[in-house]
């Protein structure tokens, strides 16, 4: 069962525009977390959001974590080539997960010079 | 290079033979993690470790695969009589304490080709 839902799944912008992706579930987690993972490489964590309504900035990204800790969304501000990664959301410590992170599909970004 | 190290990177193998890859963890890190991730998805649980102990297995994984921390430290994932369903990306994470609001560290993932 999946419990984490991203959209959009692709997005191909060009650079300079902005973006969000969203990352929605039915559970609650105890925190969330946002990586950016290059084809070949393991996932990179970007950031851990742990309080509901919690704002967190990273230089460009701006990571919100909704009030009630089930949903979460990646704002990028003038993306650029260098964003261009699959960008996923993982959640911890939720109803079923437990222990372990439960993973979305993913977000695949990219981004046109 | 203090991050979460997995070998071998990429693995071609037959149908039917078996397969080992290795993680060494962060040291200190206690808890040592192992999921699979296929084209297009993202990771899926496998099991993990807390020192020596196996905590909790996924039901995707079967009587083939096996995995091992014998001292707590180091881990390795076998998968016995390969099917060309197992390709796939197998990553390792590690991390200090319970992950709830704390950070887990991923490795850069074994491939393995199923031929």
């Amino acid at each position: 069962t999946q419990l984490l839902e991203q959209s959009p799944q692709f997005l191909s912008i060009q650079e300079g525009e902005n973006l969000t992706v969203y990352c929605n579930s039915s559970s609650v987690f105890s925190s969330l977390q946002w990586y950016r993972q290059e084809p070949g490489e393991g996932p990179v964590l970007l950031v851990t959001v742990v309080t509901g309504g919690e704002v967190k900035k990273l230089k460009r990204l701006t990571f919100q974590f909704g009030d009630a800790r089930k949903d979460s969304s990646l704002h990028i501000t003038a993306a650029q080539p260098g964003d261009t990664g699959l960008y996923l959301c993982a959640g911890a410590g939720g109803e079923t997960s437990g222990s372990r992170l439960t993973f979305g599909e993913g977000t695949q970004l990219t981004v046109n010079p | 290079d203090t991050g979460v190290s997995q070998n071998p990177r990429h693995k071609i193998t037959k149908r039917g033979q078996n397969v080992t890859f290795r993680c060494d963890p962060i040291s200190e890190h206690n808890r040592l993690y192992w999921y699979r991730q296929t084209l297009g998805q993202g990771p899926e649980f496998l099991t993990y470790f807390q020192n020596e102990a196996q905590l909790e297995k996924s039901r995707l994984l079967s009587d083939r695969f096996s995995a091992e921390r014998p001292k707590g430290s180091f881990s390795t994932l076998e998968i016995q009589r390969t099917e060309q369903g197992d390709s796939a990306m197998y990553l390792c994470a590690s991390s200090p304490s319970p992950i709830s609001g704390n950070t887990i560290y991923f490795g850069e993932g074994s491939w393995l080709t199923v031929v």
